[in-house]
């Protein structure tokens, strides 16, 4: 079965206080690892697609990576209307039907 | 301009009423979907239709039932509305179908309240 687990749940920052949210996942066939962010109140909005081990992606203070386990979202030196939940999905070939399984999110405060 | 639009934003209704809600895109995508993301904010695939072909997740009450008049419309029915169907509903829609490795384009939520 496929499945993705978010960590941690809550990250709370400085403005300029960079850090990392992780998404580790299992999947069968890993089609695509998606980022989304969603802000109070609307739909996710995409950030990023990676599609295999070891590529990397960039956009404006964010960077999201991938390794044949894991993801990670990298936010170098914050801003507060980077405050939002940081969604990871898969999508697999085979299992879930090829839909796009999410993780319960990371909600990230930063503080100004 | 909206790629995904919902309709209505916020939905508050009794228990044991039909409602509906409708999803349009106008992205040209070949599938849709409808999302379900309970309070504690966990999103859960609820259908997709590709082509005239839907998929369901086993785990969606026979209540809900999906309708596409054309490739640009998913409009989603509920029946028997339940206290536990209160969640916020997301349309999405992709360039291609599932495990094609396109992401999706979600619409800004419809908020079902049942009381």
């Amino acid at each position: 079965e496929d499945q993705v687990t978010q960590s941690p749940e809550a990250l709370r920052l400085q403005e300029g206080e960079s850090s990392s949210l992780n998404c580790s996942y299992t999947v069968s066939g890993l089609r695509g690892l998606f980022w989304y962010r969603q802000d109070p109140g609307k739909g996710p909005e995409f950030l990023f697609t990676l599609y295999s081990a070891g590529e990397e992606k960039e956009k404006e203070r964010l960077k999201a990576t991938l390794t044949k386990k894991e993801s990670f979202l990298h936010i170098t030196a914050p801003k507060p209307e980077d405050s939002a939940t940081y969604l990871c999905a898969v999508q697999g070939g085979g299992g879930s039907q090829g839909n796009l399984i999410f993780g319960k999110g990371t909600k990230l405060s930063v503080k100004p | 301009d909206t790629a995904v639009s919902q309709t209505p934003k916020y939905l508050v209704t009794q228990m044991g009423n039909d409602k509906s809600i409708k999803c349009e895109q106008n992205l040209g995508h070949d599938t849709m979907y409808w999302y379900k993301q309970d309070s504690k904010k966990f999103l859960k695939i609820m259908f997709s239709y590709n082509n005239k072909e839907l998929i369901i997740n086993e785990t969606v009450p026979n209540r809900f039932s999906p309708k596409s008049p054309d490739k640009a419309h998913l409009n989603l029915h509920i029946n028997s509305l339940e206290l536990g169907d209160s969640a916020v509903y997301f349309c999405a829609s992709s360039q291609r179908g599932p495990g094609t490795g396109y992401g999706y384009t979600f619409g800004s939520g419809t908020r079902l309240t049942v009381v």
